[in-house]
Formats: C-alpha cells, sequence, structure tokens
C-alpha cells in the first residue's frame, strides 16, 4: 500500500464546478503540502499544513482553499474551477528533518 | 528570472555513459539540496539531498553543490534505461522537510 495516497487519480470536470481532492497519509507525518505541476515550471506550493491547526499559504493559494481533517488527511479544494487550474496536483509530507514524500498526483482537467 | 533553473531536456545518452544535470539557483538562503526523479505518472521520489557545500556519493549517484556560484550537479554513473526520467532539484532554506523551491526539471533518456 502507498504511504501518500491522493484521490482521485484523474478528473475530468467542468469550468464553475467545485473540485475536492483529497491526500490521507499512513506516515504519521506532521506536515502536509499540496503543489501543482505544470509543464517546464517544476512543482509550486500551494497550500502547507505543520499540523492540523496549522495552514499556511503558499505561493498559488489564490483559488484554492485547503482542510486538514486529521494528521492523516489534507484535502485541497477549488471553489469554481477555471481552465488555468488544469494540471497535476501532488500531496506531500514530511517530518522532522526528513525530506518530503510524495503521493502520485492526480491528473485534472477542466473544460 | 525563476529561483531555480534547470535546463528542460531533453538530454539522451547511450546506456553505459555518465549523465550530468545541472541547477543554478539565486537565493544565497537555500542550505539543503535535494533532488528528486520522477518518471511519467508518478510522483517525484527523493534520490538523494546534501547540506551546504561538498560532494555526496549514493551507488552510482554523485550530488555536488558549490554554494560560492549557486551551482548544484547531480552525475549518473553506468547510466541504465530505468534512468530515463525527470530529474528535479529543489533546494530549501532549512531543513530538508520544509519548504521546497523546485526546478522546472530536465528529462533524460538512456537508451539501450
Amino acid at each position: 500500500d502507498a504511504d501518500v495516497t491522493q484521490t482521485p487519480r484523474n478528473r475530468i470536470t467542468k469550468t464553475g464546478k467545485r473540485i475536492m481532492l483529497e491526500c490521507s497519509q499512513t506516515k504519521g507525518h506532521d506536515r502536509m503540502y499540496w503543489y501543482r505541476q505544470d509543464p517546464g515550471l517544476g512543482l509550486r506550493l500551494i497550500y502547507y499544513s505543520f499540523d492540523v491547526k496549522d495552514i499556511n499559504k503558499g505561493e498559488i493559494s489564490d483559488g484554492y482553499s485547503v482542510s486538514r481533517q486529521a494528521q492523516a488527511k489534507f484535502s485541497l479544494s477549488l471553489e469554481s474551477a477555471i481552465p488555468n487550474q488544469t494540471a497535476l496536483y501532488f500531496c506531500a509530507t514530511a517530518t522532522g528533518a526528513e525530506p518530503q514524500h510524495f503521493g502520485d498526483g492526480t491528473r485534472l482537467s477542466i473544460l | 528570472q525563476k529561483e531555480v533553473e534547470q535546463d528542460p531536456g531533453p538530454l539522451s545518452v547511450p546506456e553505459g555513459a555518465i549523465v550530468s544535470l545541472n541547477c543554478t539557483y539565486s537565493n544565497s538562503a537555500f542550505q539543503y539540496f535535494m533532488w528528486y526523479r520522477q518518471y511519467s505518472r508518478k510522483g517525484p521520489e527523493l534520490l538523494m539531498y546534501t547540506y551546504s557545500s561538498g560532494n555526496k556519493e549514493d551507488g552510482r549517484f554523485t550530488a555536488q553543490v558549490d554554494k560560492s556560484s549557486k551551482y548544484i550537479s547531480l552525475f549518473i554513473r553506468d547510466s541504465q534505461p530505468s534512468d530515463s526520467a525527470t530529474y528535479l532539484c529543489a533546494p530549501s532554506k532549512r531543513a530538508a522537510g520544509n519548504k521546497l523551491t523546485f526546478g522546472g526539471g530536465t528529462r533524460v533518456l538512456v537508451k539501450p
């Protein structure tokens, strides 16, 4: 079983719809992150959380919101999806000084 | 200008060759330097990381950091077709588990 699980793996939806991407982890890590990946741009940080009560904006948080329901769960929402939010979305976890571990991503297409 | 720059490639090499990848950055506050490998339709996986300047070797992989010139390198010896992937450099200002700033990645193709 994967340590960091993202659901769904693929999603196609329409402009204006509300979308939720979910991430769960079995690693027991306290820190969780959401990134998006666009061709040639690497991964850019959307939001991050150091524990359940600590949520922080990343460099591209506009149009997104998050919820840390439990230490093991971190959800990303697009309140009203727009086509330029079409991308690969990755969740990552970390603890202490350990490097981040990533899930296998959600491929999101917004028509 | 991006904080972290990588040549997007693709870098095509024959099997057994040495793959040389590099990354430049502009923020002198970066202290930890990670290399991730990403296969198609998969998430990035950590290859290795180094702290401050110097070299680190792990099997066929060697990472070098030159903070004076803000230049990071990754070398893959005896390359295999299974090394075909995108390689992402990701420096961090604090510990390796903290916020990362990713380069755009270099795509590598190792031909049998």
